[in-house]
């Protein structure tokens, strides 16, 4: 079983539309966790931490879920140049290894 | 402020030939490593480095050295290329390995090994 587990996709949905991503992680000692958007043939940037109260940037809101072992992206309003894959990521606390999902691919269309 | 700067951004090599992967990051970060990205597998951990002269190995090492002599620097060497290194490799820092310390990640090297 991989560390970090995400449904690859391909999610399609229209402008306009809410919609969420999951991450399940495998170890429990994990204490870092982030979400990362990577455009195609790019490199993958920052898109929020992930907190454990949760956290709100805009439309965009990332929650944990420490005793399902999952963190979850929320996408509200989607946008056309939302369309891109969306990257997890999982670390121990103080680790030296951040160990990212395979991607979920979002294709918004008009 | 440049940023995490890697070069080359495309590279061709046969089987057998040597290089070097550079990567540099001019915001004074502690923690930097080298993933690499293949379709269906993900960002894969090669190397890492807490700082300074401390390297250590990551999820799929073979194959591959690295050293940090500086803070700025990490390069990555491949010492003999295999057509199973063709892949995408990024570099990657961090301020230090604090929980909400982001990685910070380069423009990307395109390896194809013939």
């Amino acid at each position: 079983r991989k560390e970090v587990e995400q449904d690859p996709g391909p999610f399609n949905v229209p402008e306009g539309a809410t919609v969420a991503f999951n991450c399940t992680y495998s170890n429990s000692a994990s204490q870092s966790f982030f979400w990362y958007r990577q455009d195609c043939r790019k490199e993958p940037k920052l898109l929020m931490s992930v907190y454990s109260s949760g956290n709100e940037d805009g439309r965009f809101t990332a929650q944990l879920n420490r005793a399902s072992q999952y963190i979850s992206l929320l996408i509200r309003d989607s946008k056309l140049s939302d369309s891109a894959t969306y990257l997890c990521v999982a670390g121990r606390s103080a680790g030296n290894m951040l160990t990212f999902g395979g991607g979920t691919r979002l294709m918004v269309k008009p | 402020n440049a940023g995490v700067t890697q070069t080359p951004k495309f590279q061709v090599l046969k089987t057998g030939q040597s290089m070097t992967l550079q990567c540099a990051q001019d915001m004074n970060h502690e923690y930097m490593s080298w993933y690499r990205q293949d379709p269906g597998m993900g960002l894969r951990l090669i190397h890492y480095s807490v700082g300074a002269g401390i390297t250590d190995q990551g999820e799929v090492p073979n194959g591959y050295n690295v050293s940090r002599s500086t803070t700025e620097d990490f390069p990555l060497r491949l010492l003999s290329a295999a057509p199973s290194q063709t892949s995408v490799y990024f570099c990657a820092s961090r301020l230090d390995r604090g929980d909400y310390s982001p990685l910070h990640f380069g423009n990307g090297t395109r390896l194809t090994v013939t």
